[in-house]
């Protein structure tokens, strides 16, 4: 079952703004993960934050956690026209080896 | 770097067809997993496999059964293809859990199968 729902399904922001994803989840976690995927490619992991983590930091990504919320947030700073990409959440579900993975937020940034 | 393959980007069989998707991964992982991705459905998981000739159901496993004989190797079969299974299948592979925290899971590219 699908636990992670992000939102907005779309953004179309202009290179050098500021893009916010946000992501919910239905159950416990361990950690969340965000992962950003190229048209027609694989996705490649971007961060994990832990459920003990309020935020955390990589380079032009922040991403928050709020687990009395069930929610997380992804914010990419000063966007570049090669971030478009569509943007998935995925939490482990409180166990286990496998994760769930979110419908994805399409970013288009345009110059 | 670390390297998941998938044998093919394109394929395209008919219905009833049996199908095979190979992974191969470099890394020397645990686990592997196959998806399928559909528009406005995201990724659901089909089958993964956390060590050789282990498997568990995923999300989705009907019509599809998975084979896993060498720690690096990780098959989809679709048993007799049906049209509903044309979709984009990716692999992925992650080391195991640590400090009770999953880790990264690696993508391989996909493959795009067509079922007509």
């Amino acid at each position: 079952s699908q636990q992670g729902e992000e939102d907005p399904q779309a953004l179309s922001i202009q290179e050098g703004e500021n893009a916010t994803m946000n992501c919910s989840y239905k159950t416990s976690i361990n950690n969340l993960q965000w992962y950003r995927q190229n048209s027609g490619r694989g996705l490649v992991h971007l961060i994990l934050i832990r459920s003990n983590e309020r935020e955390k930091h990589s380079g032009r990504l922040r991403v928050t956690l709020d687990t009395s919320k069930k929610s997380s947030s992804l914010l990419i700073t000063a966007s570049r026209a090669a971030d478009t990409a569509s943007y998935f959440c995925a939490t482990d579900g409180g166990g286990g080896n496998k994760l769930t993975f979110g419908t994805g937020t399409q970013l288009k940034v345009e110059l | 770097d670390v390297k998941v393959t998938q044998s093919s980007r394109y394929l395209v069989k008919r219905t009833g067809e049996k199908v095979f998707l190979e992974c191969v991964q470099d890394m020397d992982h645990e686990n592997m997993f196959w998806y399928r991705q559909d528009p406005g459905l995201g990724l659901r998981l089909i089958y993964f496999s956390y060590d050789v000739k282990m498997k568990e159901k995923g999300d989705i496993p009907e019509g599809y059964s998975v084979s896993r004989e060498k720690k690096e190797r990780f098959s989809l079969i679709l048993e007799s293809a049906s049209t509903n299974q044309t979709s984009m299948y990716l692999c992925a592979s992650s080391s195991l859990r640590q400090a009770g925290s999953n880790q990264p899971q690696h993508f391989g590219d996909g493959t795009r199968l067509s079922i007509l």
